[in-house]
């Protein structure tokens, strides 16, 4: 198993472009977490879906933030636009139903935003 | 609402030497999930270590095992034999089974030596 994939695994960019990072969770997960990892605030939890639904956005910072599941094998987080604020570790998880089995985490995204 | 409380931003160890990484949570629901992560310096999530809110008894893998007190509704890593491989941050986090949202602790960085 491939695990989940996270690209790009660096992203630098400039305030106020658009920064799109992309997920591919373990085949036959149905649910997948975004979570943001900076030294202030630790792991937040972003949003999570559960069969490409979102579930619960509420930790979703602001409206530039937005985070799509278009189908089972592909989700994304888009920034728009970007604030140097939002630099941080951007993680991927899924995991397969609820309670015993664990979160499968990407690599995470490394974005800087200057 | 769930809360996870890690109260040790650092702990040291000595090699081959038992440790205890504290973790409290507070949540409403009585059904619920509780896991360990482990993050090296590289930066991935490691899982380690699950209890359910329902196990009997406390849950091994290992070297780790978890200290599960529901009544005190804590949750504590216990390292035996520490090695140092095992320095790196560690993370408690909750898994509330009826909204299937996982939230993380701030996090512990354990440091072995020699």
């Amino acid at each position: 198993d491939a695990g989940v994939i996270q690209s790009p695994r660096h992203e630098v960019t400039e305030m106020g472009q658009e920064v799109t990072l992309r997920c591919k969770p373990i085949s036959g997960h149905d649910y997948l977490f975004w979570y943001r990892q900076t030294m202030m605030r630790g792991l937040e939890l972003l949003i999570y879906f559960n069969n490409n639904v979102p579930i619960d956005d509420s930790g979703m910072p602001e409206d530039r933030f937005s985070a799509k599941m278009p189908n089972a094998s592909f989700s994304t987080l888009k920034i728009q636009p970007s604030e140097p604020r939002d630099s941080a570790v951007y993680f991927c998880a899924s995991s397969t139903g609820t309670q015993r089995p664990p979160l499968h985490f990407g690599n995470g995204t490394r974005l800087t935003v200057t | 609402a769930q809360k996870i409380t890690q109260t040790q931003p650092g702990m040291f160890v000595q090699e081959k030497e038992a440790v205890t990484l504290d973790c409290t949570y507070d949540t409403s629901d009585p059904s619920y999930g509780l896991f360990w992560y482990k993050q090296p310096s590289s930066g991935e999530m490691i899982f380690l270590i699950y209890q359910g809110s329902y196990d009997q008894q406390n849950a091994t893998e290992g070297r780790y095992s978890l200290n599960f007190q529901k009544a005190r509704k804590s949750a504590n890593l216990v390292i035996s034999a520490s090695q140092l491989g095992d320095s790196a941050m560690y993370f408690c986090a909750m898994r509330d089974f009826n909204t299937d949202k996982l939230i993380f602790g701030t996090g512990t960085r354990l440091q072995v030596f020699p």
